[in-house]
Formats: structure tokens, sequence, C-alpha cells
């Protein structure tokens, strides 16, 4: 079945490490991939989008992502982790051939100690 | 601009009773979109539409109905609510289809007791 994963529910990195946040996702075509942030309270925003070309794509507030077809995978990082980057974050696929969809994974909570 | 739009954004309702939630967006987005958002499922897709008049099913339609009258506004329906119904909704908003940015209202928080 198509599907988007996030294996990790949460995640725990002190401030000034590194991050990665994995996302896979089991669709025929190469879909569209988003990355989008939920800070506490808050609706959706997107921090990165991969549509075609280079497969490290940069974001808002530091992110970059890197697209690889042969892993179907399509992770989070971000060099150096700050305090205000404790948030959700969910990894979405965007399909047109299935009814113009933005289909979303379970997400992954992001918690930063100081 | 005030993007995306939902109201109420906090609402307890009995077992049963009905309401409407409003989605209006002012970026004259052709597709809109109805979701729910429950702890470790992420956002899951009730309904959508593609354009002023038409709606389609989502993962989880069944106890929710839709309507887009105006290109603008994306109502969605409960008839009689049930508690597994108790849920953060969200609605957002394209340009076109899945593939462009989505914009986000800030959502609802309905408890039915």
């Amino acid at each position: 079945a198509q599907s988007v994963t996030q294996p990790d529910i949460h995640i725990t990195v002190s401030e000034g490490a590194s991050l990665e946040l994995r996302c896979n996702y089991s669709y025929g075509a190469t879909p569209y991939l988003f990355w989008y942030v939920q800070s506490p309270g808050q609706g959706l925003q997107l921090l990165l989008k991969y549509f075609s070309g280079d497969t490290l794509v940069q974001g808002i507030k530091g992110f970059e992502a890197e697209f690889k077809r042969s892993q179907s995978s399509f992770n989070l990082r971000k060099p150096s982790v700050h305090w205000s980057d404790a948030a959700e974050y969910f990894c979405a696929v965007g399909l047109m051939e299935y009814g113009n969809k933005l289909v979303f994974g379970a997400g992954t909570i992001l918690r930063v100690k100081s | 601009n005030a993007g995306v739009t939902q109201t109420p954004k906090f609402r307890v309702l009995k077992t049963g009773q009905s309401m409407t939630l409003l989605c209006a967006q002012d970026m004259n987005h052709e597709y809109m979109y109805w979701y729910r958002q429950d702890p470790g499922m992420g956002l899951r897709l009730i309904h959508y539409s593609v354009g002023e008049g038409t709606t389609a099913k989502g993962e989880v339609p069944d106890g929710y109905n839709v309507s887009r009258l105006k290109k603008q506004n994306f109502l969605l329906g409960l008839e009689s609510a049930a508690p597994s119904q108790t849920s953060v909704y969200f609605c957002a908003s394209t340009y076109r289809g899945g593939w462009t940015e989505a914009f986000f209202g800030q959502g609802t928080r309905l408890t039915v007791v």
C-alpha cells in the first residue's frame, strides 16, 4: 500500500548537535516531497520541498533535505540544532496520480535539551 | 493577507449534535483540504476540493460532509457528532494540487463528550 513513513516518533538532541529526521515513501512514481514543521498550538509551515533537479534542497531556518531515489527516502537534516527547533516535523508527499492529494507521515516530535 | 482562516478555534459538542467548521482563504487557491490530526497518526485527509462546486473523499470521510459553494470557502460538517471525532481539524489550500505548497489554518480543536 502507498504510504509515507516516519520511523521515529520522538527524537531528543542536545542544542548545537546535528539532526537527521527520516522519511520514506512507497509510491511507484517519484512524488513531490515536502517537510512541514508544526510548533505547539500552531498550524503547519513549509520548511522545504523537492520537485526535481538537485537532490539536495535547502529550506528555511537552516534545514536541508536529500532525496535518494534508490532508497525512496527524503531525510531532513540540520547541522546545529537550536532550542527553538523543538516542534513536530511532518514529511509529506504530493500525488498527482491519486486525486491531487497531499499525504502526510505520522510526524516526528523533536525535543531539544540544553 | 489573512491566508487561511478557520472558525471556530475551539468547540465542545455533545454526542449527536451537529456543527459546521468554516475555512476561508483569500489567496485565490483552487484546491482546499480538510485534515484531522490525532496523536501518533499525523494528518489524515477527510475530504478535499479541486475547485468551486467540487468535493471528493479522502482517507477518513465517514461521518463528515463538505461543501464548496464559493471558491474561497470550504465547509466541513458533522451531522451527528461522535466521541471518535474528537480531534484537531486543519484546513489547507493550494494554488493547484498536492505538488504546490499548502497553506494551513491554525486549526480547530473539537471535543465531543
